[in-house]
């Protein structure tokens, strides 16, 4: 069975500038779960999909948003890019929603660098 | 503000010893918690989880929670240099939000 698959792997863009990072899931996971980790402040959670619904929010400004898609597919836009959103990104899918029970499946990450 | 809270380290342990990592946390009312391992440049991955008092045994690995003194930790029995990774404690709380600590890096000495 294919993990959790991330494209582009790498990024780089400049301050101002908008990028939309994909996801897909494990066959069969409906729940996604988007992660920011940086070497100051960890892996800190973004946000959560089900069923095409956000169903969990972290502590991010507007200009981080996501969708999902019939498919369980994800995306993850963040727009207005600043210095400080260069991190891995990094993408998880569960069976069900992730909550205390589930476990969660890592993808690879894409690598954001913001000049 | 909830946090986790886990030494850097790094955490040095001789090949064959016990590597013993620990986390706190500040939410009372978590509800399960988890020890995910990553290698340098690579993802998480899940190790253990425990949502009872007491121990959970898996192989080499044990994971300890007290709730009452808000503490959890990972015991890694006859550690091996491909233990040498960051662990990640990541609690849930009663909000279903993952709070992850910012992990302790573990070196295993050949």
């Amino acid at each position: 069975k294919a993990g959790v698959t991330q494209t582009p792997r790498y990024l780089i863009k400049t301050r101002g500038q908008q990028v939309t990072l994909s996801c897909s899931p494990i066959s069969g996971h409906r729940s996604v779960s988007w992660y920011q980790q940086t070497p100051g402040q960890g892996l800190q959670f973004l946000f959560e999909y089900f069923s095409e619904t956000q169903r969990n929010k972290g502590n991010f400004p507007g200009r981080f948003s996501g969708r999902q898609f019939s498919n369980s597919r994800s995306e993850m836009n963040v727009s207005t890019l600043e210095l400080g959103d260069s991190a891995l990104y990094l993408c998880a899918s569960s069976l069900d929603l992730a909550g205390a029970y589930n476990e969660q499946f890592f993808g690879p990450g894409t690598r954001l660098t913001v000049l | 503000q909830k946090e986790v809270e886990q030494n850097s380290g790094p955490l040095s342990v001789p090949e064959g010893a016990i590597a013993s990592l620990n986390c706190t946390y500040s939410d009372r009312g978590s509800q399960s918690f988890f020890w995910y391992r990553q290698y340098s440049g690579k993802s998480p991955e899940l190790i253990m989880f425990i949502y009872s008092n007491g121990d959970k045994e898996d192989g080499r690995f044990t994971a300890q929670l007290n709730k009452a003194s808000q503490y959890v930790s990972l015991l890694i029995r006859d550690s091996q240099p491909s233990d040498s990774a960051t662990y990640l404690c990541a609690v849930y709380g009663r909000d279903d939000k993952i709070i992850f600590g910012k992990g302790t890096r573990l070196h295993i000495l050949p």
